[in-house]
């Protein structure tokens, strides 16, 4: 079963604008992590925010967490047509040993010049 | 600094064979988990290589199995192949401690005819 579940499966917007996507999850995490991934090639390790923080940003990309609603979103602004990818939400889940990720389904963002 | 890298980049294979994967981690990193993902999902966690030792375990069958070498390389063997274990086989390197952020590869993309 998946931990994470991405709200919406797809996303098409102009360049320029902004694009959110949000992740839902069911259990207590250490942390939750966003990846993008382009045309079925590896991931690519977007942000990390832990379960005390609220909120990251990294240049364009932003990500808050409400671990009271087990959400998070990533917002990217300003886009481009290179953004144009898979974006996953993963959540790491408290555990004795270990730190298996649980992918939600993703959100396929399309970015039209 | 290399990255993960994975060998071979594409593979096919039939029902019934046995096909072995291959990864080295990031340098420095001592933690080499695997994931599967089939087409338009995301990716499902197989298991975890921590000290030559499977640490954690998702939910697939015995006929995935792995290893990890001293150098922290690691494999990942499936036996008795089927048409459902078509899909790409990435594998993610971490360290033990610290934020414990995964890194992946590009991965192999397996089809089993």
């Amino acid at each position: 079963s998946q931990q994470g579940e991405e709200d919406p499966q797809a996303l098409s917007i102009q360049e320029g604008e902004n694009a959110t996507m949000n992740c839902s999850y069911k259990t207590s995490i250490n942390n939750l992590q966003w990846y993008r991934q382009n045309s079925g090639r590896g991931l690519v390790h977007l942000i990390l925010i832990r379960s005390n923080e609220r909120e990251k940003h990294s240049g364009r990309l932003r990500v808050t967490l409400d671990t009271s609603k087990k959400s998070s979103s990533l917002l990217i602004t300003a886009s481009r047509a290179a953004d144009t990818a898979s974006y996953f939400c993963a959540t790491d889940v408290r555990q004795a040993a270990g730190n298996k990720l649980t992918f939600g389904g993703g959100t396929r963002v399309l970015v039209k010049p | 600094d290399a990255g993960v890298t994975q060998s071979p980049t594409h593979l096919i294979k039939t029902r019934g064979q046995q096909v072995t994967l291959r990864c080295s981690p990031k340098s420095g990193h001592d933690t080499v988990s695997w994931y599967q993902q089939a087409l338009g999902q995301g990716p499902q966690f197989i298991f975890q290589y921590y000290e030559e030792e499977e640490r954690q375990r998702g939910n697939f069958p015995d006929r995935f199995s792995g290893h990890q070498f001293p150098n922290y390389s690691s494999e990942l063997n499936v036996n008795a192949l089927l048409l459902g274990d078509s899909a790409l086989y990435l594998c993610a390197s971490s360290l033990s401690a610290g934020r414990k952020t995964q890194y992946f590869g590009p991965g192999t993309r397996l089809l089993v005819l």
